[in-house]
């Protein structure tokens, strides 16, 4: 799996968007692209997913460059219980599907 | 409540002994994994089992094994417990065996904190 590249710490103001990005310049064509978060120390929360295509659901958009090496992670109106360590995943679609996490980043939703 | 139930919460043991830790997965979920989050090490997986068979090997140590059992509930045995094996660990769980057979996101339990002294 492509390795990924997240800056270590970022902060927001609530209400404001959260734009967190995600370098994956290895990646290959049958690779997604996934976002997870974990808030304090609970168990790591599935946010969306995509390929190639813009993703959006109820939490978040995934906004995924044209030559796929680079990744942006919406949260369009972050509140306080969004503060938490994100993780950017690449994945591919052949292999076993074990996750392999990395340092992520954590984001800090301040009043 | 996500679907995937580990137990205990909490366990508080002494190095040498051996504990066991359960989970039940999410109803239809026939794959499990383990992952282990101790404060300098991050997320590790350590072990996959699909529907009843080991599937999948991280960084799991000799002392630790893991079995899926019929009901599709897993356990992780921890042996000759070391005061570095405190960590949270989580169970998550996913429909498929395979990344291409469905894409989708993992389910995670809630953990179950190991304090090793």
């Amino acid at each position: 799996d492509a390795k990924t590249t997240q800056p270590p710490s970022m902060d927001c103001a609530e209400g404001r968007a959260a734009n967190l990005p995600c370098n994956h310049s290895t990646i290959s064509g049958n690779e997604y692209v996934y976002w997870y978060r974990q808030i304090h120390s609970q168990g790591p929360q599935y946010i969306i997913h995509g390929l190639k295509n813009n993703e959006t659901n109820e939490m978040a958009s995934l906004i995924i460059t044209e030559d796929r090496k680079s990744s942006t992670l919406i949260l369009p109106h972050a509140t306080l219980r969004d503060t938490a360590v994100y993780y950017c995943i690449v994945r591919s679609t052949g292999t076993a599907s074990k996750l392999t996490f990395g340092t992520g980043t954590r984001l800090q939703v301040t009043l | 409540d996500s679907g995937v139930t580990q137990t205990p919460k909490h366990l508080i043991t002494a190095t040498g002994q051996r504990v066991t830790l359960r989970c039940s997965p999410r109803s239809g979920d026939l794959s499990v994994y383990w992952y282990q989050q101790s404060l300098d090490q991050g997320l590790q997986f350590l072990i996959q089992y699909y529907n009843g068979e080991e599937r999948a090997k991280g960084n799991i140590l000799e002392r630790f094994s893991a079995q899926q059992f019929p009901d599709l509930h897993s356990e992780l045995n921890l042996s000759s417990l070391e005061l570095g094996d405190s960590a949270l660990y989580f169970c998550a769980s996913s429909p498929h065996l395979r990344q291409g057979d469905y894409p989708g996101g993992y389910t995670f339990g809630s953990g179950t904190r190991l304090t090793v002294v």
